[in-house]
């Protein structure tokens, strides 16, 4: 079984759409991650949710939003979608009591290309 | 803020090389340092950890000892092999805890040649 799987793994939209991407954990973590992967393969966190918790980062557009329907899930919706939003995304979680030590554990990513 | 500064590549060796990719990091506490690998078309593998001064993580060869009076975390391979190739990232998760995330260095492109 797939610990973190999100979908789709391609997604080519034109811009000003609207598109959402799923992400579901099946390793009984409690927060979970969206991070935005440009083409130079720099990682860059976005979202961070835990027991009910957002924190954004600031440098992200509100076009951008997650939504967390359950512990298992985090889905990142996108509105209005510009080119500079190609990128790939990846989803991670990790278990919050283990605190500083904690690690992550990525999905295998979905390459979004704004046309 | 948190930060981590890697070699950039693409790093170039031929088998059985030996390798380094040296990271250091600026944090705030005592921060927790990670090496993350990406195979092509994959997502991130944690390879090794360490979470305080002194620690060495090791994995599948791979070695880092978490150096707090260099603030350094290099990763070391004695004997690298083709399947090696990959992008390698160093990264720490300081003092906030699990809800603030990772902070990743840009990433080392590692090219193994036969």
């Amino acid at each position: 079984d797939t610990a973190v799987s999100q979908t789709p793994k391609y997604l080519v939209t034109q811009m000003g759409n609207d598109k959402s991407i799923k992400c579901e954990q099946n390793l009984g973590h409690d927060t979970m991650y969206w991070y935005k992967q440009d083409s130079k393969k720099f990682l860059k966190i976005m979202f961070s949710y835990n027991n009910k918790e957002l924190i954004i980062n600031e440098t992200v557009p509100n076009r951008f939003s997650p939504k967390s329907p359950d512990k298992a899930h985090l889905n990142l919706h996108i509105n209005s979608l510009e080119l500079g939003d190609s990128a790939v995304y990846f989803c991670a979680s990790s278990r919050e009591g283990a605190g500083v030590s904690a690690e992550a554990f990525f999905g295998q990513g979905t390459r979004l290309t704004v046309v | 803020g948190d930060s981590v500064t890697q070699m950039e590549g693409p790093v170039t060796l031929s088998e059985e090389a030996f390798l380094t990719i040296n990271c250091t990091y600026t944090a705030t506490g005592y921060p927790s340092l990670f090496w993350y690998v990406q195979y092509p078309g994959e997502g991130l593998q944690l390879l090794l950890k360490a979470t305080k001064a002194d620690d060495k993580g090791s994995n599948k060869g791979f070695e880092a000892t978490y150096r707090k009076e260099t603030t350094s975390f290099h990763l070391e391979k004695g004997s690298v092999q083709v399947s090696d190739s990959a992008v390698y990232f160093c990264a720490l998760r300081s003092s906030g805890g699990g809800a603030d995330g990772l902070t990743f260095g840009k990433g080392t492109h590692l090219i193994i040649q036969p």
